[in-house]
């Protein structure tokens, strides 16, 4: 495996059901991020981790859970969710969280709420 | 007032054509301006970035910033349908990793 890798790369639960989301950087890089890409809406960016610390944490309801344990590893826990969740979510690492790092994303969980 | 302002499109051009995509942006705080590409069912890919004001160049884009009308371009010269894609701008602050990004334009190159 390489760069940014997402599972599961489609999703589909029930406002009652409790999933979740995993993403793997094989890059070495120290930053992991999660974003949250809904139609006609600008990519918004949902939590920042640096070297397993949460840093960010962009006013997101509690149904959303993210989880680091590691530097190459970060899940987003989902409980009672609404159907407006449903979107494209996006994981992306960086080696740090200074401007020039570049953030590689992965492909993406689609998910729909119904 | 959104801080990254894209419009979505969707824009049409045929092939051989100069594409020129803009963003406003209302922050003056931004430090790095970037242009990521996504193709259907991909994540964002990065494209370009600048520090500050200025140009740079790499094969056929071209990134521009204004930091003083606050306007970022991305120019695509001979453009090609493997260009079709949504393009984002996004901008960046100089610490703390949070990317802003605009709308997104929706790009066809026609053959």
């Amino acid at each position: 495996e390489t760069g940014v890798t997402q599972t599961p790369r489609h999703l589909v639960m029930g406002m009652t059901n409790k999933k979740s989301l995993k993403c793997e950087q094989h890059l070495g890089h120290n930053a992991m991020y999660w974003y949250k890409q809904s139609a006609k809406k600008p990519l918004e960016l949902m939590f920042v981790y640096n070297f397993k610390e949460q840093t960010e944490n962009n006013s997101v309801p509690s149904r959303f859970s993210p989880e680091c344990p590691n530097s190459s590893h970060l899940f987003l826990h989902l409980h009672t969710l609404q159907p407006e969740d449903s979107a494209l979510y996006l994981c992306a690492s960086s080696q740090g969280t200074s401007g020039g790092d570049e953030q590689f994303f992965g492909p993406g969980t689609r998910l729909t709420v119904l | 007032q959104k801080e990254v302002e894209q419009d979505p499109g969707p824009l049409s051009v045929p092939e051989g054509a100069i594409v020129s995509l803009n963003c406003t942006y209302s922050n003056s705080a931004f430090q790095y301006f970037m242009w990521y590409r996504q193709y259907s069912r991909k994540g964002p890919e990065l494209l370009m970035y600048t520090y500050s004001s200025g140009n740079k160049e790499d094969g056929r884009f071209t990134a521009q910033v204004d930091k003083s009308s606050k306007y970022i371009s991305l120019f695509i010269r001979d453009s090609q349908p493997s260009d079709s894609a949504t393009y984002l701008c996004a901008a960046l602050y100089n610490q703390g990793g949070k990317l802003i990004f605009g709308q997104g334009t929706e790009l066809s190159v026609k053959p």
